[in-house]
């Protein structure tokens, strides 16, 4: 079965700086990953996927992420983060045949002005 | 307009009672799903339905039963409610593959006394 862990559970940046929250899957092939944004008293909503090809992500809000197969990661990131990023971050894994996506426990992201 | 609705947004319950939570979308997917997000943030997938055919049905008190009158609707009825149900319960759907992109609901925040 396939598992998501998010190591940091709470991230403190101050405005401007580089983000990069972390993310390492566990699944015997090529998964589907994702990082999805959840605002305070919101659903989440769709940052960025991996599917195949080009490991270099894009996604909105100007974050990308990178799958690195040799270290089973995902990793999101952004040059320089706004105080209206802050919110709680969740990395996603998917599998061939399964209909229901593994969310991992999230990181918080908190921005200091 | 709102593409996935829950209702209602808050639910405060005593024990032992038994509640309802609705969701509907206008996006015109095939599949909808129930997710429910713990004190921690951690998000599990408890149904699945595409089509109106219940395909996920992960390990969840018998308590808890999905309904689904047709494909843009899925509500979620609990009975007997206990302490421990006590969550925010998300409703998404999605179109097409499995593992495409989620929209979710702003969820339903129950409390149960």
């Amino acid at each position: 079965a396939q598992s998501v862990t998010q190591p940091d559970i709470h991230i403190t940046v101050s405005e401007g700086a580089s983000l990069e929250l972390r993310c390492n899957y566990s699944y015997g092939a090529t998964p589907y990953l994702f990082w999805y944004v959840q605002s305070p008293g919101q659903g989440l909503q769709l940052l960025l996927k991996y599917f195949s090809g080009d490991t270099l992500v894009q996604g909105i809000k100007g974050f990308e992420a990178e799958f690195k197969r040799s270290q089973s990661s995902f990793n999101l990131r952004k040059p320089s983060v706004h105080w209206s990023d802050a919110a709680e971050y969740f990395c996603a894994v998917g599998a061939t045949g399964r209909r229901a996506l593994t969310f991992g426990s999230g990181t918080r992201l908190q921005v200091q002005p | 307009d709102t593409a996935v609705s829950q209702t209602p947004k808050y639910l405060v319950t005593q024990m032992g009672n038994d509640k309802s939570i609705k969701c509907e979308q206008n996006l015109g997917h095939d599949t909808m799903y129930w997710y429910k997000q713990d004190s921690k943030k951690f998000l599990k997938i408890m149904f699945s339905y595409n089509n109106k055919e219940l395909i996920i049905n992960e390990t969840v008190p018998n308590r808890f039963s999905p309904k689904s009158p047709d494909k843009a609707h899925l509500n979620l009825h609990i009975n007997s409610l206990e302490l421990g149900d006590s969550a925010v319960y998300f409703c998404a759907s999605s179109q097409g593959r499995p593992n495409e992109k989620l929209f979710f609901g702003s969820g339903t925040q129950l409390s149960v006394l």
